[in-house]
């Protein structure tokens, strides 16, 4: 069993289009977080919610809007597009928001906008 | 700003040889020191840890050396094999489990 899952896995759209990716886990973690891993391989925190409420959002344009309908979906919205934007998308999930728990993460979205 | 310093960008072993991959921090309040493997195609998984209470942790091939003082930890990889081959990233973590990850380093192992 897939523990953090996302879909799609690949994304190819335009620039101005919306779009989003969603993500889930199966291992009962309160916290979930989309980092984003640009053509660099450079990986950055992008959001964290905790128990369906956002904890960190680190100076993400507000064309990125998260949503947690429950504790083990996260997520992420991107409207207007921007070739800046194509990078991999990773969603991971922890036990607990505080206590240096392990993250665990999904296998990553590609998207790319042309 | 890079809150974690990681070096080098790439890194060519022969297999059996020893793989070492350096990082530095500057935020003291970094209290968790992770290392994540990365296989092309593939999420970062954790490999290995260190808490800051201890200089060095052993796992199987895998050791982190840590010095507190000089604000550096490293990965050391003995009896590297191909399928070591990865990118590596060090990571600081603060008890509110924020991670800031390095910048990563490609390993090659050359059969």
């Amino acid at each position: 069993d897939t523990a953090v899952s996302q879909t799609p896995k690949y994304l190819v759209t335009q620039m101005g289009n919306d779009k989003s990716i969603k993500c889930e886990q199966n291992l009962g973690h309160d916290t979930m977080y989309w980092y984003k891993q640009d053509s660099k391989k450079f990986l950055k925190i992008m959001f964290s919610y905790n128990n369906k409420e956002l904890i960190i959002n680190e100076t993400v344009p507000n064309r990125f809007s998260p949503k947690s309908p429950d504790k083990a979906h996260l997520n992420l919205h991107i409207n207007s597009l921007e070739l800046g934007d194509s990078a991999v998308y990773f969603c991971a999930s922890s036990q607990r928001w505080t206590g240096l728990d392990e993250q665990y993460f999904g296998p990553g979205t590609r998207l790319t906008v042309t | 700003q890079q809150q974690v310093k990681q070096s080098p960008q790439s890194l060519i072993v022969q297999k059996g040889g020893i793989s070492i991959i350096n990082c530095a921090y500057e935020n003291t309040a970094f209290d968790y020191f992770p290392w994540y493997q990365q296989f092309p195609g593939k999420g970062p998984a954790l490999l290995i840890a260190i808490r800051p209470d201890v200089s060095e942790k052993k796992e199987g091939r895998f050791t982190i050396s840590f010095n507190k003082s000089a604000k550096q930890f490293s990965l050391h990889i003995m009896d590297s094999q191909p399928g070591d081959s990865a990118t590596y990233f060090c990571a600081s973590q603060t008890g509110a489990n924020n991670l800031f990850f390095g910048t990563g380093t490609r390993l090659t192992v050359i059969p």
